[in-house]
């Protein structure tokens, strides 16, 4: 079946602009997450939905950063008057739930270069 | 605060050659552990994992063993293919293992013919 997707897959933005990055996660799969991957870095946690539950917002790095998903389906992360250290590759992952499953399936990542 | 720590890379080997990549973690309470692996080109793809301590997680000819008393998770092969090239993440996660997890910075693995 399909797994999860990102959109866009690249994207370069001029210091000051807003940008969104889209996830669509697996159907089905309540809990979504998302992770920023600076370059030689491993994976830093920003946010994660799960079913109404509020979210878990504690790592989104500054207020700049948010975050919202419609339901059991998309997400969006919105970056606002992005700086040069926000480039990175974003991550989104989303996990079954209900049957204890641990495995987050991982989508191919944006990646954002702020210049 | 909780993390991970794992050998900087990049493990450079020959076909065949036996793999260890080291890996340590500090965590409040009784973590599960993971290790994720991304080959060339792809996404993020969970290798193995371990809920408890002395669990042993395999997959691929990859093995892992819980290890409370040294707080690690080292990931072994006993024979590596040039197809097991790629990078290695090393992670922990809380509750379970349903919420965020925590990753190391990666191993590079590149293995030559």
């Amino acid at each position: 079946g399909a797994g999860v997707s990102q959109s866009p897959s690249n994207k370069v933005t001029e210091k000051g602009k807003d940008v969104e990055l889209r996830c669509d996660p697996i159907s089905g799969h309540t809990a979504l997450y998302w992770y920023r991957q600076r370059l030689g870095q491993g994976l830093e946690f920003l946010i994660y939905f799960q079913g109404n539950s509020a979210p878990d917002k504690s790592g989104l790095p500054s207020d700049r950063f948010s975050a919202e998903r419609t339901g059991e389906s998309v997400s969006t992360l919105t970056i606002q008057r992005t700086q040069q250290e926000d480039s990175a590759v974003y991550l989104c992952a989303s996990r079954r739930t209900g049957d204890g499953s641990y495995e987050q399936y991982f989508g191919p990542g944006t990646r954002l270069t702020v210049t | 605060g909780d993390s991970v720590t794992q050998m900087e890379g990049p493990v450079t080997l020959s076909e065949e050659a036996f793999l260890t990549i080291n890996c340590t973690y500090t965590a409040t309470g009784y973590p599960s552990l993971f290790w994720y692996v991304q080959y060339p080109g792809e996404g993020l793809q969970l290798l193995l994992k371990a809920t408890k301590a002395d669990d042993k997680g395999s997959n691929k000819g990859f093995e892992a063993t819980y290890r409370k008393e040294t707080t690690s998770f080292h990931l072994e092969k006993g024979s590596v293919q040039v197809s097991d090239s790629a990078v290695y993440f090393c992670a922990l996660s809380l509750s379970g293992g349903y919420n965020k997890l925590i990753f190391g910075a990666g191993t590079r693995l590149a293995v030559h013919p």
